[in-house]
């Protein structure tokens, strides 16, 4: 067990839906990070937050938005939902927002399933 | 851009010593991470590093070197349990960050 949870679990919904994924990073972390996983794909990193503000973007789309709150957990909102949108996505944690070493710590990810 | 490789699957018999390959071409570099990630769960922390040379840590050694954009993850003594997907993650540096390998599946034999 990492620290780091995730809810829901699994998220089955239907194309041009809306939701919302929800992290809450380990005690004493104050980054959070957004990956995709697709099927045979790698992480595809999508956005990290930092003490209550954006630090980096990466293949987020305009569809996509996130946020994190003043305490700290963060929420993934992902809307008008495509076929392509099915994939796993995990939220992790790390102590600091810099790039040196800075082990994240990773939740169990939601499987979202778009119908 | 930004592009790290690995191979997409590699097999090996328990007991056994494995190698896993990464190169990257990035435009910045903070540091390498490996991590293991069995079929459907999250990835977990295996080694970083950031200067070249050597890191070991049981039965996993991690190895760096920056000139040539390489690294290899080694794991000795092979058990079951090691059949996972090996990712290879890079830190950009000024940016924040951070571009993953789409993994090495690796296939422990009895």
């Amino acid at each position: 067990d990492s620290g780091v949870t995730q809810t829901p679990k699994h998220l089955i919904t239907a194309t041009g839906q809306r939701v919302t994924l929800r992290c809450s990073p380990r005690s004493g972390d104050l980054s959070v990070y957004w990956y995709q996983q697709s099927l045979d794909q790698g992480l595809q990193f999508l956005i990290q937050y930092y003490n209550g503000e954006e630090r980096a973007k990466g293949n987020i789309l305009e569809r996509f938005s996130a946020q994190q709150f003043p305490d700290l957990h963060s929420e993934l909102n992902l809307s008008s939902l495509e076929l392509g949108d099915s994939a796993l996505y995990f939220c992790a944690s790390s102590v600091s927002g810099s790039g040196l070493y800075n082990e994240q710590f990773f939740g169990p990810g939601t499987r979202l399933t778009v119908l | 851009g930004q592009n790290i490789d690995q191979p997409t699957e590699m097999t090996a018999t328990e007991g056994a010593i494995v190698q896993i390959n990464c190169t990257y071409q990035t435009s910045g570099f903070n540091g390498l991470f490996w991590y293991q990630q069995h079929a459907g769960e999250a990835p977990t922390f295996l080694s970083y590093n950031v200067l070249d040379g050597l890191e070991e840590k049981g039965r996993f050694s991690s190895f760096l070197s920056r000139s040539k954009g390489y690294s290899y993850l080694l794991l000795k003594e092979l058990q079951m349990k090691d059949s996972a997907s090996y990712l290879c993650a890079v830190s950009l540096s000024g940016t924040y960050k951070y571009i993953f390998g789409t993994g090495t599946r690796l296939k422990v034999l009895a």
